[in-house]
């Protein structure tokens, strides 16, 4: 079964760092591009990173720019989002996401992870 | 960065009647532009690619259509289950891919 699992999410307080993780299964994970979508409570889905499928290019949402890291490992399958200097903000539910074809970075996502809430609160 | 809006914020139709749902870009994205349906405590589930193409096991009363800057999903008689919020997204002008703010299809 193709799915991801993302992981990390919990209570930081604001200024503090978190982690999230994505883990792939049921596809050749090395083949797609991934990105982080999150979506504040009560609110619209926002695109926040991107990287491509070898993890050589990546982008960030100007909201995100500076403070969060994308990063990949193709051995482990793993997609991370680490997520530094937190503020009420950034408060959400984070979804790993992959694009439906193979090798592209843009297109629409075709799998979605369950998600994994960030709460930033002192 | 492009803009999608999407109309109207809510909309409220009976079961079995049909729903209209629109996004608006505000420059083209040719056809590269995706739906999804959304339920409470849900991940997003693609329904529409390409504009008009569905995505794989959602029904046929799904149906995208529309291209350059106006476009429309049509879900042609409403089960119950299709009671959710719907987003559209562009991938055309990308990075990023940016997401219409949703429609909420709620029962009549």
């Amino acid at each position: 079964e193709v799915q991801l699992v993302e992981s990390g999410g919990g209570l930081v307080q604001p200024g503090g760092s978190l982690r999230l993780s994505c883990a792939a299964s049921g596809f050749t994970f090395s083949s797609y591009a991934m990105h982080w979508v999150r979506q504040a409570p009560g609110k619209g889905l926002e695109y926040v990173s991107a990287i491509s499928s070898n993890g050589g290019s990546t982008y960030y949402a100007n909201s995100v720019k500076g403070r969060f890291t994308i990063s990949r490992d193709n051995s482990k399958n793993t997609l991370y989002l680490q997520m530094g200097s937190l503020r009420a903000e950034d408060m959400a539910v984070y979804y790993c996401a992959r694009v439906r074809r193979q090798w592209l970075a843009r297109g629409a996502f075709d799998i979605w992870g369950q998600g994994t809430m960030v709460t930033v609160s002192s | 960065e492009i803009v999608m809006t999407q109309s109207p914020a809510t909309l409220s139709v009976s079961p079995g009647e049909r729903a209209t749902l629109s996004c608006r870009a505000s420059q083209s994205v040719s056809s590269n532009l995706a739906w999804y349906q959304q339920k409470p405590g849900q991940a997003p589930r693609l329904l529409i690619y390409g504009a008009s193409t569905r995505a794989t096991g959602i029904p046929a009363r799904f149906s995208g259509s529309g291209s350059g800057t106006e476009f429309t999903l049509t879900i042609s008689s409403l089960q119950s289950e299709d009671f959710a919020v719907y987003y559209c997204q562009q991938y055309n002008n990308w990075p990023p891919g940016t997401f219409g703010q949703g429609t909420r299809l709620e029962i009549k």
